[in-house]
């Protein structure tokens, strides 16, 4: 079955930091992969996605490469904020075309980031 | 914006009782899901339905049942609530053929005493 691996925190990093959190997989076929956050108190929110290998997502300052050969979708940061302090789920979705299915999840990293 | 709402944010429950939870979706979504969210456990899914009185199980949907009567809205039901339910249990849902972009409820923390 599918699975997804990802770095289990706390991981406490100082502002304007570099961020990575790892993300790697296992799933037959060619999943899309996912990174979604989860701010304090508020629902799961998609941060980025890449749906095919070598895609790279974006968005907010973060950015995941889907790395087929490693199978991997690290994601990285070049500077981080205090807002950026979430936890943050890597998933991915076998699912084709107009099928329906759920989407399989990392444990979470909890990311903290100090003044 | 889509919105996915979810009837209660804080449940508390004695064990043995039957529990519904509630989501409703506004964005005409045919696909809906129910995950549970455990510290150490991530996400897991429960059951999904991809249309009216529609189901299917997902990864641990034993102790639960699911009600979808309306496109809009899909209930999950545990019929005789334990304590190893206690968990933060969130609703999603989207449309087939798009994006796979899931959308999220802010969650049902339940607490089984």
């Amino acid at each position: 079955g599918n699975s997804v691996t990802q770095m289990e925190g706390p991981v406490t990093l100082s502002e304007e930091a570099f961020l990575t959190i790892n993300c790697t997989y296992t799933a037959t076929g060619y999943p899309s992969l996912f990174w979604y956050v989860q701010y304090p108190g508020e629902g799961l929110q998609l941060l980025l996605k890449a749906t095919k290998a070598d895609d790279k997502g974006s968005n907010k300052g973060f950015e995941a490469t889907y790395r087929k050969e490693t199978t991997s979708f690290h994601l990285e940061k070049g500077s981080v904020q205090v807002s950026d302090s979430a936890v943050y789920f890597c998933a991915l979705s076998d699912r084709v075309g107009g099928g329906a299915d759920g989407l399989t999840f990392g444990k979470g990293t909890h990311l903290i980031i100090q003044p | 914006d889509v919105k996915v709402t979810q009837s209660s944010r804080y449940l508390v429950k004695r064990t043995g009782e039957k529990v519904f939870l509630e989501c409703v979706q506004d964005m005409d979504h045919e696909n809906m899901f129910w995950y549970r969210q455990d510290p150490g456990l991530g996400l897991r899914l429960i059951y999904f339905s991809y249309d009216v009185k529609m189901k299917e199980k997902g990864d641990i949907p034993e102790g639960y049942s699911v009600s979808r009567e309306k496109k809009e809205r899909f209930s999950l039901i545990l019929e005789s609530a334990s304590t190893n339910q206690t968990s933060m249990y969130l609703c999603a849902s989207d449309a087939p053929g798009r994006s796979w972009k899931q959308y999220f409820g802010p969650g049902t923390r339940l607490t089984v005493t």
